[in-house]
């Protein structure tokens, strides 16, 4: 079955600095790939996504780029600011009978941004 | 608040007793999803439904746990005989089931099984 990778599992960046965490999964049949943030005591937040029929997609200070030959994908976040402080997940999952809600995630990055 | 609501956000049960969590999707969502997530680790797929059916199990989902969606609308997630290995967070997640489908999950349900 799929699986997959995330790291670091803990970073600790500068308000204002960039902070990058990498993701590989080992199934070729996923196509789909999300991020989540998490703050404590809350449930995964979906920050950004990507298919993949795309290589990059970018959302304000938040992008996403896929290698599908290599199998991995990363989370770019640019001008971290304390408030991105959580714990990040990337998950994969393929289309399995139309739905694509069986994901996969990854053990999670500890995001710390310093003021 | 019109995102996805689980209750209770906490439940503390002993070994043995029967416990059962609530999901209300968002709205008109017709996909509905539970997962299980541990300290430190990512969330883990149980199962899905679409609309009232139930559609997918994982192999975590022992015998002991048994989920409903009787009107395609709110769901329910009873765990029978509760050990202390069921102790985590149980979140929900709903999706509208469209081609580029996204899941929204919601606070989650803490179990502590002592």
């Amino acid at each position: 079955g799929e699986n997959v990778e995330q790291h670091p599992s803990t970073l600790s960046v500068q308000e204002g600095d960039s902070a990058v965490i990498k993701c590989t999964y080992s199934d070729s049949a996923s196509n789909y790939f999300p991020w989540y943030k998490q703050e404590l005591g809350k449930g995964p937040q979906l920050i950004i996504d990507i298919r993949s029929n795309v290589g990059e997609k970018k959302d304000q200070r938040i992008a996403v780029t896929l290698n599908k030959t290599a199998k991995h994908f990363s989370l770019h976040i640019t001008e971290t600011q304390p408030e991105d402080s959580a714990v990040y997940f990337c998950a994969a999952s393929m289309n399995y009978g139309g739905s694509q809600g069986n994901l996969i995630f990854g053990k999670g990055t500890k995001l710390s941004v310093k003021p | 608040d019109t995102g996805v609501s689980q209750n209770p956000r906490h439940k503390i049960t002993k070994r043995g007793q029967n416990v059962t969590f609530r999901c209300d999707p968002i709205s008109e969502h017709n996909r509905l999803y539970w997962y299980r997530q541990t300290l430190g680790q990512g969330p883990e797929f149980l199962t899905y439904f679409q609309n009232e059916a139930q559609l997918e199990k994982s192999r975590l989902l022992s015998d002991r746990f048994s989920a409903e969606r009787p009107k395609g609308s709110f769901s329910t997630l009873e765990i029978q005989r509760t050990e202390q290995g069921d102790s985590a967070m149980y979140l929900c997640a709903s999706s509208a089931g469209t081609v580029n489908e996204k899941l929204f999950f919601g606070s989650g349900t803490q179990l502590s099984v002592l």
